[in-house]
């Protein structure tokens, strides 16, 4: 059974670089063929997601935040990290770490997902 | 692609059947999932592709598709699925969610 935890700053100011890590275990992130995801939750709303990286590093982002996004993978730690830049109170959120399925042409497809961590955007 | 789901809340009480609905805004073929979200939890997947159940979701989880519409149904309300409920379509990137329908008690 995989399971994912995100982990980072729960407080970014304004204009700087919010960064998470999500940490894979019970399963390598190198196999399956699995997309990995971020999706985000902002307060009293709904999800959005925010893209996937895959094992050998391309990545897919929403385009409402690709100019401020990227993504890495570290398979020697199971892990993978989200960096976005020039942060505004509106990316206050609950961010997901989350793995699709990669299956069929099933555009997202989330069967595991972290707990979340709230990340709160202010000076 | 944008969902919308209705009602946007209903209230109902343990053993009712409760129905969900949700319309995209273009052609998806069956390519849509519902999810299950607890206060303070990740959402879990519950049924995807319309109508396949995900492994482990309780047989009373049921989804439907009728022309543009697609149907979430809980056939008879337990106490654990008190929460809100998503779906998401799965036809093209990035996939987007309807904005929720939050169950509660009655």
């Amino acid at each position: 059974q995989v399971q994912l935890r995100e982990s980072g700053p729960g407080l970014v100011k304004p204009s700087e670089t919010l960064s998470l890590t999500c940490t894979v275990s019970g399963g390598s992130i190198n196999s399956g063929g699995y997309y990995w995801c971020w999706i985000r939750q902002r307060p009293g709303k709904g999800l959005e997601w925010i893209g996937y990286i895959y094992y050998n590093g391309n990545t897919y982002f929403n385009p409402s935040l690709k100019s401020r996004l990227s993504m890495s993978i570290d398979a020697s730690k199971n892990q993978y990290s989200l960096r976005l830049n020039s942060v505004t109170a509106a990316d206050t959120a609950v961010y997901y770490c989350a793995r699709d399925l990669n299956y069929a042409d099933y555009a997202g497809l989330f069967d595991s997902w972290g707990q979340g961590i709230l990340v709160t955007v202010s000076s | 692609i944008q969902l919308t789901q209705s009602p946007s809340s209903l209230s109902a009480s343990v053993g009712d059947r409760v129905t969900i609905t949700c319309r995209a805004s273009q052609g998806i073929s069956s390519h849509l999932a519902w999810y299950q979200q607890e206060p303070g939890k990740a959402p879990k997947l519950l049924i995807y592709a319309t109508s396949t159940l995900q492994s482990g979701v309780p047989s009373r989880f049921s989804g439907s598709a009728s022309e543009t519409d697609f149907t979430l149904t809980i056939s008879s309300l337990q106490p654990e699925d008190f929460a809100t409920y998503y779906c998401q379509q799965l036809r093209s990137y990035p996939p987007t969610f309807g904005p929720g329908t939050k169950v509660d008690v009655k």
